[in-house]
């Protein structure tokens, strides 16, 4: 079964510090992705990867930047955090043929 | 691009009934559909997959129905016990490209013991 790992699980931050949240995926997939998920919102797509070296925006990139240094791992970062990026975040994998998406636990991140 | 519209956003059902759970997408194109479910603190959990050539999949106690013609996509979870309480999300292939996903936005699934 794939294999999703995110850390940290638990994050408390401050207003305008750097957070970094990292992702690890052991099942060769191509394509990662970070969500954020929030009441009422669902799931929205941050920032995506189609390989190494490769980052996309999605359709909420403001205030956030990934990276993709290997197949393995895709990072999250928030150079300057805010309040408003209190939230649940996910990372997945994925790249089958049938765009099948596995997730990783999540991160609860809270700034204060 | 797609859009998902999924509903009810709650629902709670008495332990043996079934529970049903509705998507409508707009991309009459859209290939593949997924259904997710997410327990408490966890991530999601991929529970079926179908693709648009398909009416109708069974799996373990859910039934997916694909309606193309009226662009509607449901989860019928039949004999529901408590271990199915969750929050279950539908998504569809992004057919703009970019191997994406739309989601609904969830349906919070409680069975009464």
């Amino acid at each position: 079964e794939a294999a999703v790992t995110q850390s940290p699980r638990n994050k408390v931050a401050v207003t305008g510090g750097k957070v970094t949240l990292s992702c690890n995926q052991t099942n060769n997939h191509n394509n990662m992705y970070w969500y954020r998920q929030d009441t009422g919102h669902g799931l929205r797509l941050i920032h995506y990867s189609y390989g190494a070296g490769s980052t996309e925006k999605g359709d909420i990139p403001d205030g956030y930047k990934a990276s993709r240094p290997s197949q393995e791992n895709f990072s999250l970062i928030l150079e300057l955090a805010t309040p408003s990026q209190t939230s649940v975040y996910f990372c997945a994998s994925g790249g089958g043929g049938a765009l099948e998406q596995y997730f990783g636990p999540g991160t609860r991140l809270t700034v204060l | 691009g797609e859009q998902v519209e999924q509903r009810p956003p709650h629902l709670s059902v008495p332990e043996g009934d079934s529970a049903v759970i509705i998507c409508t997408y707009t991309d009459s194109a859209t290939a593949y559909f997924y259904w997710y479910k997410q327990e408490p603190g966890a991530g999601l959990q991929l529970l079926m997959s179908v693709f648009s050539n398909v009416d109708r999949k069974e799996e373990q106690g859910l039934t997916v129905l694909l309606n193309k013609k009226d662009k509607q996509l449901s989860l019928n979870l039949t004999a529901a016990h408590p271990g199915d309480s969750a929050v279950y999300f539908c998504a569809a292939e992004n057919t703009g490209g970019a191997d994406r996903l739309t989601f609904g936005k969830g349906t919070q699934l409680i069975i009464q013991p």
